[in-house]
C-alpha cells in the first residue's frame, strides 16, 4: 500500500534555509505535492513535481526528487516567519484510485 | 486561486444532531473528494467521488455519507452526529485537465458536544 512519511518538525532562524524531507513508497505516484497549512486553514498547494523530473524550482522553493530512493524534498531559501506553518507532502499514484495520500507533516517553526 | 467553497466554516452541535456539510466547485472538475484532519495531524481520505453519480469509500472509516447529484456539489452527511465526530472536514476537487492537482477548499471546523 501507499505510505508517505515526514519527520515532524523543523526549527530555523529567519533568513535561513529550510529543507523538508518526505519518503514514499508508491513507485506508480506521477504527481508529488507539497501543500501548506497554516493554523485553522485549509490546505494551500505550493508546488508539485512531475515524477520524470529531478528539480523545479520556483521563486524561494526548490523541490528536489530522487526517484530511486523514492526520496522527496522542499527548500525553502530566505525562510521568513511568516512561512511558519505544517507543510505536507502528498502523492498521486498512477494507477487504481487517483487520490492523494498524505505524509502526516512537517511543522515548520521561524524564529526571528 | 481555487474556485472551491465549503459551509459551514465552524459548526457546534449536540450529540445526535443530523448535520450536512456544504462543499462547491465552479471548476467543472470531475473528481472530488472529503479528507478528515484532526488539529494538527494528518489528512485522511473518507470519501471520494470520480463524477456525477459516483461515490466510494475512503481509507478511514466514516459513519457519514456523500451523494454526487451535480457535477459542482459534493455534500456529506451525519446522520447522527457524535463527539467522536469533532473534526476538521476538508473538500476537495481536481480533474485530469489541470494535471489531476487537487484543490482544497478552508475546511469545516466541526465540535459535537
Amino acid at each position: 500500500g501507499e505510505d508517505v512519511e515526514q519527520s515532524l518538525f523543523l526549527s530555523v532562524r529567519e533568513g535561513d534555509s529550510s529543507v523538508i524531507n518526505c519518503t514514499y513508497t508508491d513507485s506508480s505516484s506521477t504527481y508529488l505535492y507539497w501543500y501548506k497549512q497554516e493554523p485553522g486553514a485549509g490546505l494551500q498547494l505550493l508546488t508539485y513535481i512531475f515524477s520524470n523530473m529531478d528539480m523545479k524550482q520556483d521563486q524561494r522553493l526548490t523541490v528536489l526528487l530522487n526517484k530511486k530512493d523514492k526520496h522527496l524534498s522542499l527548500r525553502i531559501a530566505d525562510t521568513q516567519t511568516g512561512d511558519s506553518a505544517i507543510y505536507f507532502c502528498a502523492e498521486i499514484p498512477d494507477t487504481g484510485r487517483r487520490a492523494l495520500t498524505f505524509g502526516s507533516g512537517t511543522r515548520l517553526q521561524v524564529q526571528p | 486561486e481555487a474556485d472551491i467553497y465549503q459551509t459551514p466554516r465552524y459548526l457546534v452541535i449536540g450529540t445526535g444532531k443530523k448535520i450536512t456539510l456544504e462543499c462547491s466547485q465552479t471548476m467543472g472538475h470531475d473528481k472530488m473528494y472529503w479528507y478528515q484532519q484532526d488539529p494538527g495531524m494528518e489528512l485522511h481520505l473518507i470519501h471520494y467521488s470520480y463524477g456525477v453519480n459516483s461515490t466510494e469509500k475512503g481509507d478511514l472509516s466514516s459513519e457519514s455519507t456523500v451523494s454526487r447529484i451535480r457535477t459542482e456539489h459534493f455534500p456529506l452527511t451525519l446522520e447522527s452526529a457524535r463527539p467522536s465526530h469533532t473534526s476538521q472536514y476538508l473538500c476537495a476537487s481536481s480533474t485530469r485537465a489541470s494535471g489531476n492537482t487537487i484543490y482544497f477548499g478552508e475546511g469545516s471546523w466541526l465540535t459535537v458536544v
